[in-house]
């Protein structure tokens, strides 16, 4: 069945980068997005952006602009999320999801709407000094 | 930025009780509306999406409804496996965003 599979914790200062990867197994994947998520020590979920796997295309939420470059390896069915700049904010357990586009047909005009099937188990990364 | 509202943010329910999750956007998503369970430790699982299609394997006890503005996610009787944190999400527009969650926890 599909699985994602992420990189194990990671520990950096404040300042440095930090590279998750996330490989995809049981699905094809240049059919769907990688969505990344990321959760603050006993905050909510934040999403942070996603990629296509198909062609690059890629949105990312705009505090996350200029510090987040995400990428996947279709050679590998992988996707990374690296983050510059690391602050003690950025202390948190980041999410790789699958996100999937379903359209419903039968409004007037399509709708196409998104959602995240599968996650990976998470990547904590603790950013200190 | 769509703001994504869930109402309460923490409930106390005991088994076989039926509740209600309800999540206000503040502005119309249509039916770009998912819900997700986590549990402690463990990561997101979807449980609905297009505001009312149950996830595969998902039981029947969940439904869910609403369009626009106004969503909502209900249990009709709750089992031990259902304690958990619930989210909302929009995905009409980037950024991508989650309620703040609902703690559902046992009475």
């Amino acid at each position: 069945q599909a699985q994602l599979v992420q990189s194990g914790a990671e520990v950096r200062k404040p300042g440095a980068s930090v590279r998750v990867s996330c490989t995809a197994s049981g699905y094809t994947f240049t059919t769907y997005g990688v969505t990344w998520v990321r959760q603050a020590p006993g905050q909510g979920l934040e999403w942070m952006g996603w990629i296509s796997a198909y062609n690059g295309d890629r949105e990312l939420a705009q505090k996350f602009q200029g510090r987040v470059t995400m990428t996947t390896d279709t050679s590998t069915n992988t996707a990374y999320m690296e983050l510059t700049g690391l602050r003690s904010d950025d202390t948190a357990v980041y999410y790789c999801a699958r996100r999937v586009m379903g359209v419903e047909a039968a409004a007037r005009q399509p709708i196409y709407y998104y959602y995240m099937d599968v996650w990976g188990e998470g990547t904590t990364v603790t950013v200190s000094s | 930025d769509i703001q994504m509202t869930q109402s309460p943010s923490s409930l106390s329910a005991s088994l076989g009780d039926r509740v209600t999750i309800t999540c206000r956007a503040s502005q119309s998503i249509s039916i770009s509306l998912n819900w997700y369970q986590q549990k402690p430790g463990k990561a997101p699982q979807l449980l609905v999406y297009a505001a009312s299609s149950l996830h595969s394997g998902v039981p029947s006890r969940f439904s869910a409804s609403g369009s626009g503005t106004d969503f909502a996610l209900t249990i009709s009787s709750l089992q031990p496996e259902d304690f958990a944190t619930y989210y909302c999400q929009q995905t009409d527009t980037a950024p991508c965003s989650f309620g703040q969650g609902t703690k559902l926890e046992i009475k």
